[in-house]
């Protein structure tokens, strides 16, 4: 069954460092996100993605986020300089018309 | 801001009973998914519903829209161990490829 594979599963990285979280999203989808989970918090829409550009994007991506499709395969989000409270599990979905969930890259800023 | 509520946050029972969890906002969503997420990992979709008042049943699992489209509610018959997990509703304002706003989750946790 096709699936959505993000990649690392988990990251650690210093304050102030730029990290890259890749997704491989479903091969017929057209449509990619990026989600994020803070620990014990819901999960909450950062960006949507269509036709190689932003479609929607909420407050919390700021100009220190970027998402980026630099192929016919991947999917990244960016960010340029990392905060502590940027720690946080973060979920890749793509879609046709319904969305489909990665495993999720866990993100640990220290 | 459309914001989706979970009640209960937690439930725990005992195996074999019924339970319902229910999903509601003052929003219309044109369609809602439910999700079930275990620990570290993303999101599974376990069901759509798009029409108002629509049931959609998946094994044991029963799933209804309400009609006006604000609220849903999953129904567990007769639960198994196997339903122990985190339950989230999501909700997409447009149809089509919209971002969700998913609600607060159900902690459910079935006692053998």
């Amino acid at each position: 069954e096709p699936e959505v594979t993000q990649t690392p599963s988990h990251q650690v990285t210093q304050m102030g460092q730029e990290v890259i979280l890749r997704c491989v999203p479903i091969s017929n989808h057209l449509y990619f996100y990026w989600y994020r989970q803070i620990l014990g918090q819901k999960v909450e829409f950062l960006v949507s993605f269509y036709n190689n550009e932003i479609s929607e994007k909420s407050e919390i991506f700021d100009d220190q986020f970027s998402v980026e499709r630099p192929d016919g395969s991947n999917f990244t989000l960016k960010i340029r300089s990392t905060k502590l409270e940027d720690s946080a599990m973060y979920f890749c979905a793509s879609s046709f018309t319904i969305q489909y969930f990665g495993a999720g890259t866990r993100l640990s800023v220290l | 801001t459309q914001l989706l509520e979970q009640s209960p946050q937690f439930l725990s029972i005992q195996e074999g009973e019924n339970l319902t969890v229910y999903c509601n906002s003052s929003s219309v969503f044109s369609s809602l998914q439910w999700y079930r997420q275990e620990p570290g990992e993303g999101p599974v979709l376990l069901v759509t519903v798009v029409t108002g008042g629509e049931v959609k049943k998946l094994k044991r699992l029963t799933f209804q829209f309400g009609d006006a489209r604000k609220d849903s509610s999953l129904h567990i018959t007769a639960a198994q161990p196997g339903d122990t997990g985190l339950y989230l509703c999501a909700g997409a304002p447009d149809f089509g490829n919209e971002k969700l706003t998913f609600g607060t989750g159900t902690r459910l946790t079935i006692i053998p």
